[in-house]
């Protein structure tokens, strides 16, 4: 049972357009969410996370918005960068716990 | 430079032949994971440690063991392995014994497994 999905498998934008990625999920006892970013032949690296208290949090370019009546939140990228073409993590947590649940990914490719 | 190391990078082994894949890490961190990463799937938790000689198991550990018996080292043993084992798998560590706000997980660059 995926309870963290990002239902995208790739996302392909304009350089300098906004990309936005989705993940939604099921337990409602997650209270802290995280985004990741994946290069190839690398590790994932921390991007952004957002805890349940908020539901918008920015850092320079990226922004994460959580809808947690909807159980969603999103990753704003803006303006999009061709060094922002990766695979995009989604991640959800009890905070505090110590298991991450993470979703399927999604593939950006920023094209000039 | 603060840093997850695993190795092998890339490894082919035959079924059954024991293997274990390292992980240091030299950040001072409590807590340590591995994690596996299969196409359709997404990453998904093998074994976690919160410290020295305290360990749990993820929501995919068949198959797998680990220890904990240093801070910086948190080895991947597969003492049999088989095909529906090849993947990617990534060591990840973070600063706190739990996840929170201040202490992201950080990865290491992986290693690829191919089990014949």
């Amino acid at each position: 049972d995926q309870q963290v999905k990002q239902n995208s498998p790739s996302l392909s934008v304009q350089e300098g357009r906004i990309s936005i990625l989705n993940c939604d999920y099921t337990n409602s006892m997650f209270d802290y969410f995280l985004w990741y970013k994946k290069y190839p032949a690398e590790g994932p690296t921390f991007l952004i996370s957002i805890s349940s208290i908020k539901d918008k949090n920015e850092d320079g370019r990226f922004t994460v918005f959580l809808n947690k009546s909807a159980k969603h939140l999103s990753l704003h990228i803006v303006p999009s960068q061709p060094g922002d073409s990766a695979v995009y993590f989604c991640a959800a947590s009890v905070y505090n716990t110590d298991k991450l649940i993470f979703g399927t990914g999604t593939r950006l490719q920023v094209f000039p | 430079e603060a840093q997850v190391t695993q190795n092998p990078r890339y490894l082919i082994t035959v079924t059954g032949k024991k293997l274990t894949v390292t992980c240091s890490q030299n950040m001072n961190h409590e807590y340590m994971s591995w994690y596996r990463q299969d196409p359709g799937l997404g990453l998904r938790q093998i074994y976690y440690s919160m410290n020295v000689e305290v360990t749990d198991k993820g929501d995919v550990p068949e198959g797998y063991k680990v220890s904990r018996k240093e801070k910086r080292n948190f080895p991947l043993i597969l003492e049999s392995p088989s095909p529906n084992q090849t993947s990617l798998y990534f060591c990840a560590s973070s600063l706190g014994p739990a996840l929170n706000y201040n202490s992201p997980l950080h990865f290491g660059n992986g290693t690829r497994l191919t089990v014949t």
